[in-house]
């Protein structure tokens, strides 16, 4: 069956552009997560989503940083006025209700 | 934050070679799972073992919860394992949240 999908799988942005990174989880799976992978941070939690609704958003940076999840599946994070900060590796991840969890190829961000 | 620890940082082997990475959390866990980053930065689910004893070919992985560590042994090691292993731990108070060592990169030369 298919993976978790990510799109773009790159992404080139300059500073102060917004951008909308997509997730298609696995079917079936009602949780779905982010995390983003920089070179200084290492791997960190940004956001959980079950089914609809985001009962932690406890690990988004700032409040530029936003994300929705629609119909059960699909997510989207969006990155307004984007700071050379926020290049990473934006990965998404999900799984059943809990449990396992399984990454996306990610979004490789770069913010000149 | 529960605390991960990974244990060596690099490791360099040559194939055929045996090694075990460690990985040290610093509070009780009811999720915990092994990755290999491969050179695309594909992360790629080796073991989910909060507790007890699994193996998967030539891999297999041992978490001793009640002294916060977990042990991912490689035997036979191929070229093909050459990459970054993570651990990564669910927080106590929300399993659902994956905390990551910084992990172990391996290099197995042939």
């Amino acid at each position: 069956g298919a993976g978790v999908s990510q799109s773009p799988s790159n992404k080139v942005t300059e500073k102060g552009k917004d951008v909308e990174l997509r997730c298609d989880p696995i079917s079936g799976h009602t949780a779905l997560y982010w995390y983003r992978q920089s070179l200084g941070q290492g791997l960190e939690f940004l956001i959980y989503f079950q089914g609809n609704s985001a009962p932690d958003k406890s690990g988004l940076p700032s409040d530029r940083f936003s994300a929705e999840r629609t119909g059960g599946s699909v997510s989207t994070l969006t990155i307004q006025r984007t700071q050379q900060e926020d290049s990473a590796v934006y990965l998404c991840a999900s799984s059943p209700v809990a449990g396992e969890q399984f990454f996306g190829p990610g979004t490789r961000l770069t913010v000149l | 934050g529960i605390q991960v620890e990974q244990s060596p940082p690099d490791l360099i082997l040559q194939e055929g070679a045996n090694s075990t990475l460690r990985c040290n959390f610093s509070d009780s866990v009811n999720n915990l799972q092994w990755f290999h980053q491969n050179p695309w930065g594909q992360l790629i689910n080796l073991f989910y073992i909060p507790s007890g004893t699994k193996q998967n070919g030539r891999l297999s992985a041992t978490t001793v919860a009640t002294e916060r560590y977990s042990l991912l042994y490689i035997s036979s090691s191929q070229t093909t394992d050459s990459g970054v292993y993570f651990c990564a731990v669910g927080d106590p108070s929300n399993d659902y949240k994956l905390s990551f060592g910084a992990g172990t990169t391996v290099t197995v030369r042939a």
